[in-house]
């Protein structure tokens, strides 16, 4: 089993929609969480951080539940300039590495 | 400011060549990180600088990969006698501080060199 899982996608939403992406990591050691955006041949940039209370940035809103070793993150009113693939990371206590999960494509439709 | 770069931004070498990758990380920047990325894959960890020191080359992937820092700003990572499996993007990433065990700082990734093993 993989360290860190994410939904296989590809997601294909109309402009508008509500989308939610799931990520679920195996190590309960894991301290760290974070979404980055990877946009097609770019590299990829922090979207945001997990915290342990959820968080929310505009449109996106991340949760993370420990008990359940799963995180989230949901994107209201999508926008077209939200078509990218979505990378969950997990960082664990014993090691200073970002483990990224396999990434999520979402295509944002007119 | 200027952000990571990495040189060249392509690479084609024909099997068993050596190749080197270079990165020039956000200046004053402590860490650096070296990642493997395959096509439809998320990064995968290759090694860790703090300033000259190698603290984690767990993720290389075997002993034809090595990677410097000799004066705490640029890396280099070689590939010996490279393979058709090592066709992949090479991502540097740079962060301002080690992660401490309680904080974390936000890890910039530079464009990367697209190696393609003939």
């Amino acid at each position: 089993r993989k360290e860190v899982e994410q939904d296989p996608g590809p997601f294909n939403v109309p402009e508008g929609a509500t989308v939610a992406f799931n990520c679920t990591y195996s190590n309960s050691a894991s301290q760290s969480f974070f979404w980055y955006r990877q946009d097609c041949r770019k590299e990829p940039k922090l979207l945001m951080s997990v915290y342990s209370s959820g968080n929310e940035d505009g449109r996106f809103t991340a949760q993370l539940n420990r008990a359940s070793q799963y995180i989230s993150l949901l994107i209201r009113d999508s926008k077209l300039s939200d078509s990218a693939t979505y990378l969950c990371v997990v960082i664990t206590d014993y090691g200073q590495n970002f483990v990224f999960g396999p990434g999520t494509r979402l295509s944002v439709l007119p | 400011g200027a952000g990571v770069s990495q040189s060249p931004r392509y690479k084609v070498a024909k099997r068993g060549q050596d190749v080197a990758l270079r990165c020039d990380p956000i200046s004053g920047h402590v860490s650096l990180f070296w990642y493997q990325q395959a096509l439809g894959q998320g990064p995968e960890f290759l090694t860790y600088f703090q300033n000259e020191a190698q603290l984690d080359k767990s993720g290389l992937p075997s002993d034809r990969f090595f990677a410097e820092r000799p004066e705490g700003s640029v890396s280099t990572l070689k590939i010996q006698r490279t393979q058709q499996e090592d066709s992949a993007v090479y991502l540097c990433a740079s962060s301002s501080q080690g992660y401490s065990g309680s904080s974390y700082n936000e890890q910039f990734f530079g464009p990367g060199t697209r190696l393609t093993v003939l």
